[in-house]
């Protein structure tokens, strides 16, 4: 069974600029979550999709943005970036959603770097 | 709120020897707790989770946890290390609730020498 799929893996922008991640999740998987990984802030939530609606979001300003389509396929969007988005967006994606019995199964990232 | 804490940043430890990795948790329901694992370059994958069964919890590659209620912890130890162990390693929690966000821990970067 394919893992979860995030594309691109690497990508350089400079500020100002927007950047859409995609994250194709396991096949039956409903949920998908984001996650911003940095070194100083570690590891935070962002938003979680489910059916196509947002069911959760963390603390990041509106430029931060997502979407689910109806093949339960993700994608996230950040407008006017500045040099602190620099992070690896992790994506994971479960059968129900919730982060308990339904284990959280992560891509390998997409590393942005702003210039 | 739920929060984490991952004692130490950085554990170094000889090839063969005990891993101890602690992890101590806050939560006002009782918690999922998760360790994960994320090699160099690549995303996290699940070691074990604790789930309100049995409270010695058995993963992968040889690792296990232990929920302590009465101490707020759920360390992860493994009895013999492996150079293939090194990684950086990160206890979360949760809710469980549908929605629900996983908190993690800021990480600990566990060293192996031979």
């Amino acid at each position: 069974k394919a893992g979860v799929t995030q594309t691109p893996r690497y990508l350089i922008k400079t500020r100002g600029q927007q950047v859409t991640l995609s994250c194709s999740p396991i096949s039956g998987h409903r949920s998908v979550s984001w996650y911003q990984q940095t070194p100083g802030q570690g590891l935070q939530f962002l938003f979680e999709y489910f059916s196509e609606t947002q069911r959760n979001k963390g603390n990041f300003p509106g430029r931060f943005s997502g979407r689910q389509f109806s093949n339960s396929r993700s994608e996230m969007n950040v407008s006017t970036l500045e040099l602190g988005d620099s992070a690896l967006y992790l994506c994971a994606s479960s059968l129900e959603g919730g982060a308990g019995a339904n284990v959280l199964t992560f891509g390998a990232g997409s590393r942005l770097t702003v210039l | 709120a739920q929060s984490v804490t991952q004692l130490g940043s950085h554990v170094s430890v000889s090839e063969g020897a005990l891993v101890l990795l602690r992890c101590n948790y806050s939560s006002s329901v009782p918690p999922y707790l998760f360790w994960y694992v994320q090699y160099p370059n690549q995303g996290l994958q699940l070691l074990l989770k604790y789930t309100s069964a049995a409270t010695l919890v058995k993963g992968i590659n040889g690792f296990e946890a232990e929920f302590k209620k009465s101490e707020t912890s759920f360390h992860l130890t493994k009895p013999s290390a492996h150079m293939s162990d090194a990684a950086e390693y990160f206890c979360a929690v949760s809710r469980g609730q549908a929605g629900t966000a996983l908190i993690f821990g800021k990480g600990t970067t566990l060293s192996v020498s031979s």
